[in-house]
């Protein structure tokens, strides 16, 4: 049993680059969410999803694109990288709802120069 | 409004001896309570979960948290520390969506 997994683990681009980083589950969970993380500021929620096609804005969603068109992916696009995205990125999902128990991803550690 | 606050963001505790990690909730209806481990280089992991069934939840390698409704409180507790309990915790109020506390980086001395 996968669970949830997400790629690349790290990640170093540069400033104005398109940077994805994926995620997948194996679940079939109907809710997946994105969230960053930094010192000082703890988890920050970027985007979730309540289904294929549903995606909704969190707390920082500035400068992230998110899409689902298959329920087991949930990618994260960064049209245009800049340095105060620099942090630690986590997937996470949640079988029933935005409340219900969410489990997550190893994470990605993205730099950007 | 739901919030949440771990009053402590540095806990030290010798090997064997007991660990208590704090946190007070608001929420202004009967919450979900969780405990989430984060290991270095680590996502999080669920430690354990309160959903207004018993008020004392046993999670897993030993932890558990008791809810007080009138302390407002969800305070974490293991009687033993071991070296590898040595990581961040995170206490989370789910009311609708997550919305976790700070964080408490617990270091075990050997």
């Amino acid at each position: 049993d996968a669970g949830i997994t997400q790629s690349p683990r790290y990640k170093i681009t540069e400033t104005g680059r398109q940077v994805t980083l994926m995620c997948h589950q194996t679940w079939s969970h109907s809710y997946m969410f994105w969230y960053r993380q930094d010192l000082g500021h703890g988890l920050r929620l970027i985007y979730y999803s309540a289904a294929a096609d549903i995606t909704d804005k969190g707390e920082v969603p500035d400068g992230y694109v998110v899409s689902r068109s298959k329920t087991e992916n949930f990618p994260l696009t960064l049209e245009s990288a800049t340095r105060s995205q620099t942090s630690v990125y986590f997937c996470a999902s949640a079988r029933t709802g935005r409340g219900d128990t969410q489990y997550f991803g190893p994470g990605t550690r993205l730099t950007v120069l | 409004a739901q919030s949440v606050t771990q009053l402590d963001s540095h806990v030290s505790v010798s090997e064997g001896t007991p660990v208590l990690l704090r946190c007070n909730y608001s929420s202004s209806y009967s919450p979900s309570l969780f405990w989430y481990v984060q290991h270095p280089n680590k996502g999080l992991q669920l430690l354990l979960k309160y959903t207004s069934a018993a008020t004392l939840v046993k999670g897993i390698n030993g932890f558990e948290a008791e809810f007080k409704k009138s302390e407002t409180s969800f305070h974490l507790t293991k009687p033993s520390a071991h070296m590898s309990d040595a990581a961040e915790y995170f206490c989370v109020v789910s009311g609708g969506q997550f919305y976790f506390g700070t964080g408490t980086s617990l270091t075990v001395i050997p």
